[in-house]
């Protein structure tokens, strides 16, 4: 079993629809949880973070963890056809001294906005 | 604002061979790490560094070797490559002071093995 599962998809939404992503993780350790959106050939962007649970609003977009339930979700609004795009989410340990971070990605959901 | 470089942007090499490819940071950022991506896959944790000295390591083959230089570009060197080197390299840089996911990617190199 991985550690971060992720629907891929894909998904097909038409403009204006309300998008739910979501991911599950069985790692206790991941304290840090992120989104970033990936359009083709392209790298992978940083969208939104939380740190442990509760929800984090930025515009259309809102990010929920639910650590209890090791369930993470990303919500878009009023979707438009530049959502159109890879969303993976990455998930990470607390901090650990060493400077550096080694994220653990999902497989990434595959989203398509209609116009 | 300037971005995560890397070169370069696609790599054609048959088996055997040996690959190297760079990345350059955001200025500043003073680390570095890297991730493969194969096709339909999500992104694997190679290696990374910090202030030029290896900080984690991930699901990095032995044929393969990294390291950070004193500009902190770093290069990734592979050796004796194989038809599942196939494969999206991106490159990411952060600064360690800031939020530990605040990783910028770059555009990756595509490198095909044959």
């Amino acid at each position: 079993q991985k550690e971060v599962e992720q629907d891929p998809g894909p998904l097909s939404v038409p403009e204006g629809a309300i998008v739910s992503l979501n991911c599950t993780y069985s790692n206790s350790a991941f304290q840090y949880f992120m989104w970033y959106r990936q359009y083709s050939r392209k790298g992978p962007e940083l969208l939104m973070y939380t740190y442990s649970s509760g929800n984090k609003e930025d515009g259309r977009f809102t990010a929920q963890v639910d650590k209890s339930s090791k369930y993470i979700s990303l919500f878009i609004r009023d979707s438009q056809p530049s959502d159109s795009a890879t969303y993976l989410c990455a998930m990470s340990p607390a901090y650990s001294g060493a400077g550096s971070y080694q994220l653990t990605f999902g497989k990434g959901t595959k989203l398509s906005v209609i116009p | 604002a300037a971005g995560v470089i890397q070169s370069p942007r696609h790599l054609i090499k048959e088996k055997r061979e040996t690959a190297t490819l760079k990345c350059y940071p955001i200025p500043r950022h003073d680390t570095v790490y890297w991730y493969q991506q194969g096709p339909g896959q999500d992104p694997q944790f190679l290696i990374s560094f910090y202030e030029k000295m290896q900080s984690d390591k991930g699901s990095i083959p032995d044929r393969f070797s990294a390291q950070q230089f004193s500009d902190y570009h770093s290069e990734l060197n592979m050796s004796s490559l194989e038809l599942g080197d196939s494969a999206l390299y991106f490159c990411a840089s952060s600064l360690s002071s800031r939020f530990v996911g605040e990783q910028y990617f770059g555009p990756g190199t595509r490198l095909t093995v044959t």
